[in-house]
């Protein structure tokens, strides 16, 4: 199984800043997920980090407030724009595995909160 | 929207005992996968379970899908404190996009 790292693991920020959130993987992978998950909820796709291009966006998120890099196999931000407090939540990526079980695998998340 | 239903939304059970979560969802799956993530921290693979299987074990986890049914179960023999937990269902179905559940929150008494 890939092993996900993510950067910082929690932060408390201020309204109208913006905070970027690492995720690093041990190994190449082609597909890397960003999820968010609201406070008592489940997860929701925000985007597909797509190596090379511009994110694909799930409905209900945009580029502008969510703006994502991937510039290479192992690597993925993800940027939560001009926060609110309506931002707080869990920031997960995952990576699906390159068997063919498509096993998908996440990161230890990174807990925010606005003030 | 959530597609995946899952039931009860909390239990609490004393260890030892057996608990059993159920997954609801609404549309065709290649696969579905369960997860538990504890306090709000990462989520941890628990099992895949594929749209032609229909039972799958891994040491003190049962699970099994039934795609007539659109539903599938999660059964944890021998519950253990350390279970406590929530746990998620999740599916994908034409790409690798996961659908998650709406969860069941587990709490294994001692």
């Amino acid at each position: 199984s890939a092993v996900i790292s993510q950067k910082p693991s929690r932060d408390i920020c201020q309204r109208g800043t913006s905070l970027t959130i690492q995720c690093q993987v041990d190994s190449q992978v082609t597909m890397m997920f960003w999820y968010r998950q609201q406070p008592g909820q489940s997860l929701t796709l925000i985007a597909t980090a797509n190596q090379g291009s511009e994110a694909t966006y799930e409905s209900g998120f945009v580029i502008d407030k969510f703006p994502i890099s991937r510039p290479n196999l192992t690597f993925s931000t993800l940027t939560v724009s001009n926060m609110s407090p309506e931002d707080s939540s869990i920031y997960l990526c995952s990576v699906v595995s390159s068997g063919s079980a498509k096993t998908q695998y996440f990161g230890p998340g990174t807990r925010l909160l606005v003030l | 929207s959530q597609q995946g239903e899952e039931d009860p939304q909390a239990l609490s059970i004393q260890e030892g005992e057996n608990a059993t979560m159920n997954c609801s969802y609404k549309t065709s799956i290649n696969n579905l996968q369960w997860y538990r993530q504890n306090s709000g921290r990462g989520l941890v693979h628990l099992i895949l379970i594929r749209s032609n299987e229909r039972e799958k074990h891994s040491g003190r986890l049962r699970v099994t899908l039934d795609t007539s049914k659109k539903s599938s179960s999660l059964l944890i023999t021998a519950s253990r404190a350390a279970d406590t937990a929530s746990y998620f269902c999740a599916t994908t179905g034409g790409g690798n996009k996961l659908t998650f559940g709406t969860g069941t929150q587990l709490k294994v008494e001692l």
